[in-house]
């Protein structure tokens, strides 16, 4: 089974919804991290959480991290189409230096 | 654009060759990570380097090898390529491991 779990798989919405993207692990979180990647292109960095109970914002996108619950959720507000594409989380582990990927989230926007 | 530089962009080979992909990292980044990206696998960490050492190791094949230079580029090599192989290859960096890994656009490899 996978250490970081993503739900939804996928998601459609209508544009200027509101909408949530869980991250749930496993295991200790280290460090949680959002990327959202368009199809079949780079993935660029969104947010970075590091302390339980932090919060952070880049224009509509906010990501909270709940460290009890090994949980981060990722809230974008009044969607627009450019939000589309395939969000990520990423975390580190504690040893080994390894860094893993969630399932990933594919999101469409409707015009 | 991150800043990371990946080439070739594409790569269509047959069964049995071996490729090598190029990574350009971040300037001043010294650690450089390599990842498959699979239809059914999903995102897949392969290597990291840090200032020219293997620093950790994750899902690569033994048919895969990757290495760090002098100048901080990354080679990943992949031989006795088989059908199975056809992913997307990124390359991320960053500046000191287990930071904020910014990606390139990478390399979609197609084996036939």
């Amino acid at each position: 089974s996978q250490e970081l779990e993503q739900s939804p798989q996928s998601l459609i919405v209508q544009e200027g919804k509101n909408l949530t993207i869980n991250c749930t692990s496993s295991k200790t979180l280290y460090g949680l991290y959002w990327y959202k990647q368009k199809y079949g292109e780079g993935l660029i960095f969104l947010m970075m959480l590091q302390k339980g109970g932090e919060e952070k914002s880049h224009e509509k996108i906010t990501a909270k991290l709940d460290e009890k619950k090994q949980q981060s959720s990722l809230h974008i507000t009044a969607s627009q189409p450019s939000h589309a594409g395939i969000y990520l989380c990423g975390a580190d582990r504690n040893t080994g230096n390894q860094f893993y990927f969630g399932t990933g989230t594919s999101l469409t926007v409707i015009p | 654009d991150s800043g990371v530089t990946q080439t070739p962009k594409h790569l269509i080979t047959a069964t049995g060759q071996r490729v090598t992909l190029r990574c350009s990292p971040r300037s001043g980044d010294l650690s450089v990570y390599w990842y498959q990206q699979s239809l059914d696998q999903g995102l897949q960490f392969l290597i990291q380097y840090y200032n020219g050492e293997e620093r950790a190791k994750g899902n690569i094949l033994e048919r895969f090898s990757a290495q760090q230079f002098p100048d901080l580029h990354s080679e990943l090599n992949l031989s006795s390529l088989e059908l199975g192989d056809s992913a997307l290859y990124f390359c991320a960096s960053s500046p000191e491991p287990d930071r904020i890994r910014y990606f390139g656009p990478g390399t979609r490899l197609t084996v036939t």
